[in-house]
């Protein structure tokens, strides 16, 4: 099926652990995001790629790095991770580096201990 | 920075009955998202208003957006158990598309 393939779909790490987490898309859409989702937070924005071979900070992109490996992939790295990190990670694309419309990944539960 | 805010958090309505939501934003935009979210999964995109636009359907989905007053809202008709998810209004914010808390959702049969 078409969309947004994340992996791993859980993970457990301690704290200094580090992690990438892995987003690829078939849709051949320009731009890819990661999101974290926290409780009562809705989706807060962490980094975005416009484009293949470019990525911007969005609003909480403390403690991330992200690379784009090709038009398909996107990652994000997690250095040292930190109790503060445990969240739900979400990947999403769309056309033309517009946001008109996300498809979005079926998510990455990440527990920091 | 949330852009858009859900109102109200929680709705509980049986089965059949229609439910409603309100969705705030501060600053202009160009146009309004509304997404689902089933316990556990992604989001889903329902449907997208532009800001020449005042209402847009969509199967059991009516989506009106009030540009003045800087507010939207989602209308599902006739729900049913399976509408039970949260729902979230999401606004462009520069390159950003930025979501609201969600307005839970639950359907009783």
């Amino acid at each position: 099926n078409a969309g947004v393939t994340q992996t791993p779909k859980f993970q457990v790490l301690k704290t200094g652990q580090s992690m990438t987490l892995q987003c690829a898309q078939d849709m051949n859409h320009n731009s890819m995001y990661w999101y974290r989702q926290d409780p009562g937070m809705g989706l807060r924005l962490i980094y975005y790629s416009a484009s293949e071979g470019t990525t911007d900070k969005g609003e909480v992109p403390n403690g991330y790095n992200v690379s784009r490996l090709n038009k398909r992939e996107f990652s994000l790295r997690l250095e040292s991770a930190a109790p503060s990190q445990t969240s739900v990670y979400f990947c999403a694309s769309s056309e033309a580096g517009g946001p008109y419309g996300y498809t979005f990944g079926s998510g990455t539960r990440l527990t920091v201990v | 920075s949330q852009q858009g805010e859900e109102d109200p958090q929680a709705l509980s309505i049986q089965e059949g009955e229609n439910a409603t939501m309100n969705c705030s934003y501060k600053t202009s935009i160009n146009n309004l998202q509304w997404y689902r979210q089933n316990s556990g999964r992604g989001l889903v995109h329902l449907i997208l208003i532009r800001s020449n636009e005042r209402e847009k359907h969509s199967g059991r989905l009516r989506v009106t957006l009030d540009t003045s007053k800087k507010s939207s809202s989602l209308l599902i008709t006739a729900s049913r158990a399976a509408d039970t998810a949260s729902y979230f209004c999401a606004t462009p914010l520069g390159n950003m598309l930025t979501f609201g808390g969600g307005t839970r959702l639950m359907v009783k049969p």
